[in-house]
């Protein structure tokens, strides 16, 4: 097993440009998070899906971007009219669990797709 | 508002001796507190994790504690050693989160040799 991978690892764009990262999680997890951190921060939820469904969505989750798990498998998260704020490391983590309280935390974090929106 | 605090920056330790990074936080509904570590250029990494209803966990040269009375918690590294060094994140979990974990900004951990 490669564990989580991210791809593309860097993407420099333009501001108003469209982005698109992907995610493979570990094949046997049915959870798929998505994080977004900055330079000082600690990761910040952004999104998580159940298998295929998109369980939760966080504030910070404009209507700019977008996420699909569209089979339960690999993952999505698209950013639309990209802006300078948007500059970050996204993260995307997978876990196994069947119900909330078995969420104890214990995520697997991919290496991160960094953004730079000039 | 920052629910999760780590109000050290960085931190640094001579190899062989004891780290302990701290994390303060505020809501008494966290039931579950992790710290994972990060390396430059990787994502974090779980490390180990603590229920509520314990004030200690041991894993290995890895010793967290939790003082509920006082909303803190603490990572023990002993002995530490150069491949410790990295950045450590305290993170916790409740339930009018969701359970999605809260974050703290990190402390950068030096062992000087």
């Amino acid at each position: 097993d490669t564990g989580v991978s991210q791809d593309p690892r860097h993407k420099i764009t333009k501001r108003g440009q469209n982005v698109t990262f992907r995610c493979d999680p570990i094949s046997e997890h049915n959870r798929l998070y998505w994080y977004r951190q900055t330079l000082g921060q600690g990761p910040e939820f952004l999104t998580y899906f159940q298998n295929e469904a998109q369980l939760e969505k966080s504030r910070l989750l404009s209507d700019r971007f977008s996420a699909e798990r569209p089979k339960g498998s690999f993952s999505t998260l698209e950013i639309q009219r990209t802006e300078q704020g948007d500059s970050a490391m996204y993260l995307c983590a997978s876990s196994f669990g069947l119900g909330a309280l078995q969420n104890t935390g214990e995520l697997f974090f991919g290496e991160g797709s960094r953004l730079t929106v000039l | 508002d920052q629910q999760v605090k780590q109000n050290s920056p960085s931190l640094s330790v001579q190899e062989g001796r004891i780290s302990i990074l701290n994390c303060d936080y505020t809501n008494s509904m966290f039931d579950y507190f992790l710290w994972y570590k990060k390396y430059p250029a990787e994502g974090p990494t779980f490390l180990i994790s603590i229920s509520s209803i314990k004030d200690k966990n041991e894993d290995g040269r890895f010793t967290v504690f939790l003082n509920k009375s006082a909303k803190h918690l603490s990572l023990h590294i002993v002995p530490s050693q150069p491949g410790d060094s990295a950045v450590y994140f305290c993170a916790a979990r409740s339930y009018h989160s969701n359970y999605q974990l809260i974050w703290g900004a990190g402390t950068k951990l030096i062992i000087k040799p």
